[in-house]
């Protein structure tokens, strides 16, 4: 299994402002993504982060709100844009070379 | 587009009994199903991987297993401990050769000393 870093573990922010999200694994991973779990219901896919290229976005998900970058293996960055309260969730990343997924610890944001 | 559905939503047993928790999913055409556990406001532990070819896995005082043909899964915990207080989620590929995942909302378990 891997172990996935993510940072800020928690953050609470102003409606307007983007936050980065960092995900930092400690071996070369085939996928990364990104999922959101807002509160009391379960995980959504946000995107596929492609290494070298631009990230493949579910519906209802756009690169404007929720920029990625992924330039090598073992590192991603989720951004969250012009945050309003709605964007309040946890974010987690995920990552498989195997078809098994592991997560990080998500990163907790509050919008005030 | 695959669904999955978790019963029950919330479990609360004593502590030291057996349970068993459901999953299931629309789509049979999966090559493996892969139970979660969640400890509240944290990510995601991995608990089991079942490949389309397998019909149970275990992992200790976990049993899992999967019968395709009926889009159906459970989760069978023995012995059950307070620390096995959390929510558990069961997750499927979202289509044939994808590495994305459709999950479920989860069982919420309280274990009661």
């Amino acid at each position: 299994s891997a172990v996935i870093s993510q940072k800020p573990s928690r953050d609470i922010c102003q409606r307007g402002t983007s936050l980065t999200i960092q995900c930092q694994v400690d071996s070369q991973v085939t996928m990364m993504f990104w999922y959101r779990q807002q509160p009391g219901q379960s995980l959504t896919l946000i995107a596929t982060a492609n290494q070298g290229s631009e990230a493949t976005y579910e519906s209802g998900f756009v690169i404007d709100k929720f920029p990625i970058s992924r330039p090598n293996l073992t590192f991603s960055t989720l951004t969250v844009s012009n945050m309003s309260p709605e964007d309040s969730s946890i974010y987690l990343c995920s990552v498989t070379n195997t078809g098994e997924l592991f997560f990080g610890e998500g990163s907790r944001l509050t919008v005030l | 587009k695959q669904e999955v559905t978790q019963i029950p939503a919330a479990l609360s047993v004593p502590e030291g009994e057996n349970l068993v928790l459901n999953c299931s999913f629309t789509d049979s055409a999966i090559y493996n199903l892969q139970w979660f556990r969640q400890d509240p406001g944290k990510g995601l532990t991995s608990l089991l991987l079942i490949q389309s070819s397998q019909r149970e896995q275990t992992s200790g005082r976990l049993n899992a297993s999967l019968d395709k043909s009926s889009g159906r899964s459970t989760l069978y915990i023995a012995a059950s401990q307070p620390g096995d207080s959390a929510t558990y989620l069961c997750a499927v590929p979202a289509g044939a050769g994808s590495y994305q995942l459709t999950f479920g909302k989860g069982t919420k378990l309280s274990v009661i000393p």
